[in-house]
């Protein structure tokens, strides 16, 4: 079946730093592709979503190129901040909208 | 996106009891659906709640154990039944507007069973 691996974590940075946390799926078909983030204590939120080949999604500074040929949807950020703190979840659909997540990534930035 | 609520947010049950949750949406929403996340975990689907019909479970996941009702199309409840310690997770609901909007969630149950 479907399925999406990410880097492991936790990854701790300090502010400003570069952010890249890695994304892979598995796919027989063609998915729509998510990055959602969970602040503590909150439920998810969608940080942003590419629905085809070579389209970039972006939001809050934070962007993922959704790449065919590799099968990845690798989640950056130029310079993060503190409350960037977060975990963060890659997620694909295709079909029938069943969300299929990556095991999570926690990130901390530290000031 | 829609505002989605969702009660209780947190509680704390004795086994063998059974708690329902309700997931309640601000704009009529064709998809809703219930997600479980177990501890330090990423989110597993538990089922599709439908509109004016029994829901679809996922793989691993009965009626018998999380009954689930959708009246409308605002509104979803999910029961855990005969809770066992193994049952505390976070429960959340998801919804979208049609087969092609993306899932936007609600901020969940925080669930513990002693």
């Amino acid at each position: 079946g479907d399925s999406v691996t990410q880097m492991e974590g936790p990854v701790t940075l300090s502010e400003e730093a570069f952010l890249t946390i890695n994304c892979t799926y598995t796919a027989t078909g063609y998915p729509s592709l998510f990055w959602y983030v969970q602040y503590p204590g909150e439920g998810l939120q969608l940080l942003l979503k590419a629905t085809k080949a070579d389209d970039k999604g972006s939001n809050k500074g934070f962007e993922a190129t959704y790449r065919k040929e590799t099968t990845s949807f690798h989640l950056e950020k130029g310079s993060v901040q503190v409350s960037d703190s977060a975990v963060y979840f890659c997620a694909l659909t295709q079909g029938a909208q069943k969300l299929v997540f990556g095991q999570g990534t926690r990130l901390t930035i530290n000031p | 996106s829609a505002v989605i609520s969702q009660k209780p947010s947190r509680d704390i049950c004795q086994r063998g009891t059974s708690l329902t949750i309700q997931c309640q949406v601000d704009s009529q929403v064709t998809m809703m659906f219930w997600y479980r996340q177990q501890p330090g975990q990423s989110l597993t689907l538990i089922a599709t709640a439908n509109q004016g019909s029994e829901a679809t479970y996922e793989s691993g996941f009965v009626i018998d154990k999380f009954p689930i009702s959708r009246p409308n199309l605002t509104f979803s409840t999910l029961t855990v039944s005969n809770m066992s310690p193994e049952d505390s997770s976070i429960y959340l609901c998801s919804v979208a507007r049609t087969e092609n909007q993306p899932q936007h969630f609600g901020d969940g149950t925080r669930l513990s069973i002693l």
